[in-house]
């Protein structure tokens, strides 16, 4: 079983619909992350969290460390959002090193 | 901008060579990662430094990866021999990792994608 799980796998959606990108891990960490892959290849960290909650934009990201369980949250999707949305998580102290990853959701955002 | 470069872009080669692969991380990040994408694997650690030195290379397969950071401004990875099944995308990340300090995120190069033949 994988340390950490996301779900859906693949999420299509209509331009301007809510998004919500689930992540559960089961060891303890010391900080998620959220990234973004696009279709180009290229890897955007959006979020590094260890508790609460955080906004960028669009972008919502939150965790409760003890249901060990994270989501990420997309206002008014656009088709420029559609990009693959890998959990990560770190158990080192600093919680940026080994990180262990999501197999990753690809969103779709249909115009 | 600051970024993270990577060269080359695309690498490919037959099975047997020589692979280095380079990564200039972010001036003034002390932290260095070097990962590995596949499809089935997905994304995965294969070694990291802290300012140059080397902390972490559980994730790389000894007898033909090595990575070093000569400098502050250049880490390599190095295939040798290369096989087929190294062909994937490495990617180089940078971060500013302080001990106590739960906030800093990653910046990622545009990646290596490798194919031995």
């Amino acid at each position: 079983k994988n340390e950490v799980e996301q779900s859906p796998q693949n999420l299509t959606a209509q331009e301007g619909e809510f998004i919500t990108i689930n992540c559960s891990y089961s060891v303890g960490i010391s900080a998620l992350h959220w990234l973004q892959q696009h279709p180009g290849g290229g890897i955007v960290s959006l979020f590094m969290l260890s508790s609460g909650k955080k906004k960028h934009g669009r972008l919502i990201a939150t965790i409760n460390i003890q249901e060990k369980h994270s989501s990420l949250h997309i206002t008014a999707s656009h088709p420029r959002d559609s990009a693959v949305y890998i959990c990560a998580v770190s158990l080192a102290p600093e919680g940026n090193e080994k990180l262990t990853f999501g197999t990753g959701t690809r969103l779709t955002i249909i115009p | 901008d600051a970024r993270v470069t990577q060269t080359p872009r695309h690498k490919v080669t037959e099975m047997g060579q020589e692979v280095t692969m380079r990564c200039q991380p972010i001036l003034g990040h002390n932290t260095v990662f070097w990962y590995r994408q596949t499809m089935m694997q997905g994304l995965e650690l294969l070694a990291y430094f802290r300012n140059r030195a080397p902390l972490d290379d559980s994730g790389m397969p000894k007898d033909r990866f090595s990575a070093e950071m000569p400098d502050a401004t250049l880490a390599t990875l190095k295939i040798q021999p290369s096989e087929p099944r190294d062909s994937a995308v490495y990617f180089c990340a940078s971060g500013l990792v302080r001990a106590g300090q739960g906030d800093e995120k990653l910046f990622f190069g545009s990646g290596t994608q490798l194919s031995v033949l």
